[in-house]
């Protein structure tokens, strides 16, 4: 069964960094782009940035570049996402989940990963 | 950058038809994909490539895509259908994604 399992609920106070994680199982990890998407409360649904195991080659939306850092250790088939240095509004559910090419779309999820950040 | 519009809310009487739409400049020509999400959970891939059906998804659900609307449509709403419902594409290496429908099943 092809599973993306993340990292569990954080708590955080602004201007901490935080590193959140998304492992893949029972597919070639290195084969498949992994992307992050964030979910702010009772919002929808935003396309964050992905990352290709194989290379670590890795594209950010416009409205996240700089704000955080995807990674991946293929070795343990893991992807990462990172924030430095923390904000209030970085408080949301983010997701990793599988593309499936060459048309684009994302399966499966992984469960998601609550973060709050308040002080 | 392009842009998915959705109808915020949609609400449909139980055994009737549900269609949520999804428009876009010229969508038609590009593919796009529909996931489910229940309160609490992940996302759920419910149509891919504009009409498409992943295995487990039930025949209810289905799919069209043509000039600037996408639509996903539900036959024989049921109760377990309700959930917020949100398009995506694929578009300049980016993707991009659909401000979600919540569908109410009456």
């Amino acid at each position: 069964e092809v599973q993306l399992v993340q990292s569990g609920a954080e708590v955080k106070k602004p201007g901490e960094s935080l590193k959140i994680s998304c492992k893949g199982s029972g597919y070639s990890f290195t084969n498949y782009w992994i992307g992050w998407v964030r979910q702010m409360p009772g919002k929808g649904l935003e396309w964050m940035g992905i990352i290709y195991p194989g290379d670590s080659d890795t594209r950010y939306s416009p409205s996240f570049q700089g704000q955080v850092t995807i990674s991946a250790d293929k070795s343990i088939s893991t992807a990462y996402l990172q924030w430095s240095s923390l904000k209030a509004s970085d408080t949301a559910i983010y997701y990793c989940a599988r593309r499936q090419q060459p048309y684009n779309w994302f399966d499966p999820w992984g469960q998601g990963t609550l973060v709050t950040v308040s002080s | 950058s392009y842009e998915l519009t959705q109808p915020l809310s949609v609400s449909v009487a139980l055994g009737q038809t549900a269609r949520i739409t999804c428009e876009g400049n010229n969508i038609g020509s590009k593919n796009v994909h529909w996931y489910q999400q229940k309160p609490g959970q992940a996302p759920v891939l419910v149509i891919y490539r504009d009409t498409n059906r992943p295995s487990g998804i039930p025949e209810r659900f289905s799919g069209s895509n043509s000039g600037n609307t996408a639509t996903l449509t539900i036959t024989r709403a049921q109760a377990g259908d309700e959930a917020d419902y949100y398009c995506q594409v694929w578009d300049s290496s980016t993707g991009v994604f659909g401000g979600g429908t919540k569908l109410t099943v009456l």
